[in-house]
């Protein structure tokens, strides 16, 4: 059973750029939730993915934004990068829309500079 | 506005000892409860859970007690080890809450420190 893995690990981006985050889901995950972690806080819910749809979102910009594919796996975007979007992203997977068996990823790390 | 709370950034405890970390809740809504750990580089790896139906889940050495009426829960570990240091999470649900389900609201964290 392959756990949820996400890339890059690391990340710099200058404001005002875009950038994509990807995840793999956990084998007979159907459903992707991505977070954002700022230092020394606890990670926010940004939005969730199940079956190729948005299902719930966070407070959140609409430059936030995301896909889910037919083998689950996901992508998270942000347009017009700002210092503060700098924090770790994770990646959560789990069965139909659940939060039971929540797996997390280890993140992305993105600075912004 | 900050649903979950964890007012102790950080806790000490020898080896040995019991540890206790407290999370406090302000939805009632909330229906379902997890402790997460989490080392540094690592995302959350789950530890615990509870369900508001209960008051008390026990696996091993971490027991999870549930105080609906004062929207309160807490982490005992028991004997606390020096790899039990890390920070932990915990988190809520609401299950039953329209399309938000499958999401986590988390607290600020507490970092926890075993000592030989």
């Amino acid at each position: 059973e392959t756990g949820v893995t996400q890339s890059p690990t690391h990340l710099i981006k200058t404001r005002g750029q875009q950038v994509t985050l990807r995840c793999s889901s956990q084998s007979g995950h159907n459903t992707v939730s991505w977070y954002q972690q700022a230092l020394g806080q606890g990670p926010q819910f940004i939005f969730q993915y199940y079956r190729e749809e948005e299902n719930g979102r966070g407070n959140f910009p609409p430059r936030f934004s995301g896909l889910q594919f037919p083998n689950y796996s996901s992508e998270l975007n942000v347009n017009a990068l700002e210092l503060d979007d700098s924090a770790l992203y994770l990646c959560a997977s789990s069965l139909d829309q659940g939060v039971y068996g929540y797996t997390f990823g280890s993140g992305t790390r993105l600075t912004v500079v | 506005d900050q649903q979950v709370k964890q007012n102790s950034p950080s806790l000490s405890v020898q080896e040995g000892r019991i540890s206790i970390l407290n999370c406090d809740y302000t939805n009632s809504m909330f229906d379902y409860f997890l402790w997460y750990k989490k080392y540094p580089a690592e995302g959350p790896t789950f530890l615990i859970s509870i369900s508001s139906i209960k008051d008390k889940n026990e696996d091993g050495r971490f027991t999870v007690f549930l105080n609906k009426s004062a929207k309160h829960l807490s982490l005992h570990i028991v004997p606390s080890q020096p790899g039990d240091s890390a920070v932990y999470f915990c988190a809520a649900s609401g299950t039953m809450i329209y399309n938000q389900g499958g999401k986590l609201i988390f607290g600020q964290g507490t970092e926890l420190s075993v000592k030989p």
